[in-house]
């Protein structure tokens, strides 16, 4: 039960795109299309961006997109703002009802 | 609307116990999986347990197993998480979060502060 491995920060100027990606092997991601990504603001709980790899909850913009390829996991924000500035985890299932969650990446907007 | 409150965190001292509860309002919560998730301060989130609708399956992460116990009460709308032995290293804010499509944690709650400390 490692912990999926992310970038631990991630920059761009408002407009550009960010990509974040989620590392894990082929007994988690890459063995399930369950990631899910959560945005989470400083002292608040995270929400769901992205679930079932790539669908987007209602509500959520869609520059928030995501994707997998083999055992890695991908978020990109493109047409990035000021308000995308905030943490962000991938998780996966694992099997056996076991989750994993990512190590977490900061992404800052210059 | 959907919402989800925590309550029963505290100061504790290793070795001893706590019970946690999370209040679940706007839904039917005898129709979802329930789960705990916990998050070390400055540190990422980390998956504790999930519980299947009718209390039937359980299951843990590794490093709370025979420490901690999950359950639930569907007729108070409430989930709990019992535990036991306390570790400096359960010191955490520990989330209820509901569980929803695609293995998705799909709403939390705000989240209650539990501290190992002597």
């Amino acid at each position: 039960q490692s912990a999926l491995t992310q970038p631990r920060s991630v920059s761009g100027s408002p407009g550009q795109s960010v990509t974040i990606s989620c590392a894990g092997t082929s007994s988690d991601v890459g063995g399930y299309n369950y990631v899910s990504w959560y945005q989470q603001y400083p002292g608040k709980a995270p929400k769901v961006m992205i679930h079932g790899v790539s669908e987007r909850p209602s509500g959520v913009p869609d520059r928030f997109s995501g994707s997998k390829s083999g055992n890695t996991a991908s978020l990109t924000i493109s047409g990035l703002q000021s308000e995308d500035e905030a943490d962000y985890y991938c998780c996966s299932f694992a099997g056996s009802h076991i989750y994993v969650f990512g190590t977490g990446t900061t992404v800052t907007v210059l | 609307e959907v919402q989800l409150v925590e309550s029963g965190g505290g100061l504790v001292q290793p070795g001893g116990s706590l019970r946690l509860s999370c209040a679940a309002s706007g839904f039917t919560l005898r129709s979802y999986w329930m789960s705990w998730v916990r998050q070390a301060p400055g540190k990422g989130l980390e998956w504790v347990a999930n519980i299947k609708e009718d209390e039937s399956e359980k299951y843990y992460v590794d490093s709370v197993k025979g420490r901690f116990t999950i359950s639930r009460d569907n007729a108070k709308n409430s989930l709990y998480l019992q535990m036991n032995s306390l570790r400096a290293e359960d010191t955490a804010i520990y989330y209820c979060a509901r569980y929803g499509i695609s293995a998705t944690y799909d709403y939390w709650g705000q989240g209650t502060l539990v501290t190992v400390s002597s």
